[in-house]
């Protein structure tokens, strides 16, 4: 198995600009989990989703920040427009069974560094 | 509110033993996880935990006292590769994750 896919694994941008992170979960995994980190804050989870409903959005910071799952295999993370202080790597994460089941580990991807300037 | 606790640094010595600890304060508890995270990769599962007890998997132990809220994550045989970030992470009574800012490990030959 590839594992999850995250794309881009770096993106520089200007203050201002849309952006957009892409995530391919691992096949037949039913939750996916999105996760902001920074030196400052650590590990926040942003958002997560069960078989493509978004769950708990509590996380996600401000308006600027939207997220959509459209199908089983694909879900975005868009910030618009970008601020400096959003600079941080962000992973997305995926699970076999429902967010909320006691133990199940998460798989996260690589990660994208974000820098925003 | 929900909180959990774990040392920012600890360094240990190449073939010593290593015990990090967490204490957590959540809404409830559905269990606890241990992940560890190389400089610049992706957290990667170590162990979870429901049950009080000692759970060992090769070098790696991990303990877990729910009436005293609190965890170990014991490393034995250090190796330079186990140099990293070592995650906790709660279930709460929603079943969130709630996250601990990691323990950062520094192995010393």
């Amino acid at each position: 198995d590839a594992g999850v896919i995250q794309s881009p694994r770096h993106e520089v941008t200007e203050m201002g600009q849309e952006v957009t992170l892409r995530c391919k979960p691992i096949s037949g995994h039913n939750s996916l989990f999105w996760y902001r980190q920074t030196m400052m804050r650590g590990l926040e989870l942003l958002i997560y989703f069960n078989n493509n409903v978004p769950i708990d959005d509590s996380g996600m910071p401000e308006d600027r920040f939207s997220a959509k799952m459209p199908n089983a295999s694909f879900s975005t993370l868009k910030i618009q427009p970008s601020e400096p202080r959003d600079s941080a790597v962000y992973f997305c994460a995926s699970t076999p069974k429902d967010a909320g089941s006691p133990g199940d580990e998460q798989f996260f991807g690589p990660g994208t560094r974000l820098t925003v300037l | 509110g929900q909180n959990i606790d774990q040392p920012t640094e600890m360094t240990a010595t190449e073939g010593a033993i290593v015990q990090i600890n967490c204490t957590y304060q959540t809404s409830g508890f559905n269990g606890l996880f241990w992940y560890q995270q190389h400089a610049g990769e992706a957290p990667t599962f170590l162990s979870y935990n429901v049950l009080d007890g000692l759970e060992e998997k090769g070098r790696f132990s991990s303990f877990l006292s729910r009436s005293k809220g609190y965890s170990y994550l014991l490393l034995k045989e250090l190796q330079m590769k186990d140099s990293a970030s070592y995650l906790c992470a709660v279930v709460d009574s929603n079943y969130q994750l709630i996250w601990g800012a990691g323990t950062k490990l520094i192995i010393k030959p």
